[in-house]
């Protein structure tokens, strides 16, 4: 079934470990993005990259950072993670920019 | 920066009663995209308007784009249980991101 894979569901992680969430999509879509959820403040997005090889910054990119170095995978990297980056992560992808948004399952990280 | 306001953030209505959210802009919207998360699930895509005084209808669902293209809202006639989730607004601005309002979480009291 074409879609979009994140992995992990969900991690338990002490603070001030690295941590990378994977994500896969196979519908060949141009644009990929991360999205954080918590409660109260809605989808807040983190990076994004419109095209394999390029990457761009969110409203809240503080701490994360991105790659994509092919089409189909758009990991996030936490390089030191701390309490408050405990969140529900979306990944999302779309034919091209601001085009309709396809989304994961999501990761639930906890940093303690 | 751009951003989507987004009302109420939560509801609680009984079965059968109406629903409506409501999303608005300081500045032109470019496009408003719908999107319904239900609980413990991912956001999934409902619809997308861009003209003007646009409306459009999904069964019980209707989407309205505003004349001036800076507020928009969605309405639930006769709520189901299968309504429960959470609501989100998001648009462009004429970029390559897609931003979001905060959403508004209904719940159905049977």
């Amino acid at each position: 079934i074409a879609g979009i894979t994140q992995a992990p569901t969900s991690q338990i992680l002490a603070a001030g470990r690295r941590m990378t969430l994977r994500c896969t999509q196979d519908m060949r879509h141009n644009a990929m993005y991360w999205y954080r959820q918590d409660l109260g403040l809605g989808l807040r997005l983190i990076h994004y990259s419109n095209t394999a090889g390029t990457t761009g910054k969110g409203e809240v990119p503080d701490g994360y950072s991105v790659s994509r170095a092919n089409t189909d995978d758009f990991p996030l990297t936490l390089a030191s993670a701390v309490p408050s980056q405990t969140s529900v992560y979306f990944c999302a992808s779309s034919h091209s920019g601001a085009n309709v948004l396809t989304f994961g399952a999501g990761s639930r990280l906890t940093v303690l | 920066g751009q951003q989507v306001m987004q009302i109420p953030q939560y509801q609680h209505v009984q079965e059968g009663e109406d629903f409506t959210t409501y999303c608005n802009s300081s500045t032109t919207l470019s496009n408003i995209q719908w999107y319904k998360q239900r609980p413990g699930g991912h956001p999934v895509f409902l619809i997308q308007l861009v003209k003007s005084g646009e409306v459009k209808k999904q069964k019980r669902l209707t989407f309205q784009f505003g004349e001036a293209k800076k507020n928009s809202s969605l309405h639930i006639t006769a709520t189901q249980t299968t309504d429960v989730g959470t609501y989100f607004c998001g648009s462009n601005f004429g970029n390559e991101k897609l931003t979001f309002g905060t959403g508004t979480r209904l719940t159905i009291i049977p």
